[in-house]
């Protein structure tokens, strides 16, 4: 079964500041894929990025980019020049497979929650 | 706009209540979950769905069920058998059963209080 590790229950940020969110995953796949949501107070999950394990590049959108360090099985999230409305929980999460009828879930991390200081 | 809608937003459930939580998609995915989250917690899978009149025990299925009689639809039974069903419901959905580079998109989410 896959796992994801994110050790940093809350993470602390001056406005326009860079950050760096941890993410950690151990799996056997040699094709997996990564997801990060972020969930404000409201309780939704944004979709913010993605990253699959045979991506040649680092994933960027926008002010998110990911640090993908495969070898050892990292995929940490960098969000530059933070805003307040970034201040909310942030979810790592990995593909895993559910059945051999091809079903796939997300797998999550505990999260991290961020406080973007003004 | 195409999105997933859960409701209610709040719901509070007596002692031996069965209680439904509604989530309809307009974005005709193939895929619909549901999942529980509890304090300080990732997201954990109750039920999931690849077809209409088909779904799946997820990790934490127990004292939970649910139906998928129409592709946009897929409510979620929370019975009296669910001793500890305070957390917060989220529904998501997935144009394929298989996720590739595809996102979960998922509804506001219903939480769920014991009276």
């Amino acid at each position: 079964a896959q796992k994801i590790t994110q050790t940093q229950p809350g993470m602390f940020v001056q406005e326009k500041e860079a950050v760096t969110l941890d993410c950690t995953y151990d799996t056997s796949d040699q094709s997996y894929g990564l997801f990060w949501y972020k969930q404000p107070s409201s309780g939704e999950m944004i979709f913010l990025i993605y990253q699959g394990s045979y991506d040649e590049q680092n994933a960027t959108e926008g002010r998110y980019s990911l640090n993908f360090q495969k070898a050892r099985k990292s995929a940490n999230l960098v969000i530059s020049a933070s805003q307040l409305g970034d201040s909310a929980m942030y979810f790592c999460a990995m593909r895993e497979a559910l059945t051999q009828g091809g079903s796939e879930k997300l797998v999550f991390g505990k999260g991290t929650k961020l406080t973007v200081n003004p | 706009d195409g999105g997933i809608t859960q409701s209610p937003k709040y719901l509070f459930r007596k002692e031996g209540q069965n209680v439904t939580l509604s989530c309809e998609q307009n974005l005709n995915h193939d895929a619909m979950y549901w999942y529980r989250q509890d304090p300080g917690q990732g997201l954990r899978l109750i039920y999931y769905s690849q077809i209409v009149n088909d779904f799946q025990k997820g990790d934490i299925a127990e004292g939970y069920s649910v139906s998928r009689e129409k592709k946009e639809s897929f409510p979620l039974t929370v019975t009296s058998a669910q001793k500890n069903p305070t957390a917060f419901y989220l529904c998501a959905s997935s144009p394929r059963r298989t996720l590739l580079n595809q996102p979960q998109h998922f509804g506001d989410g219903t939480r769920l209080s014991i009276l």
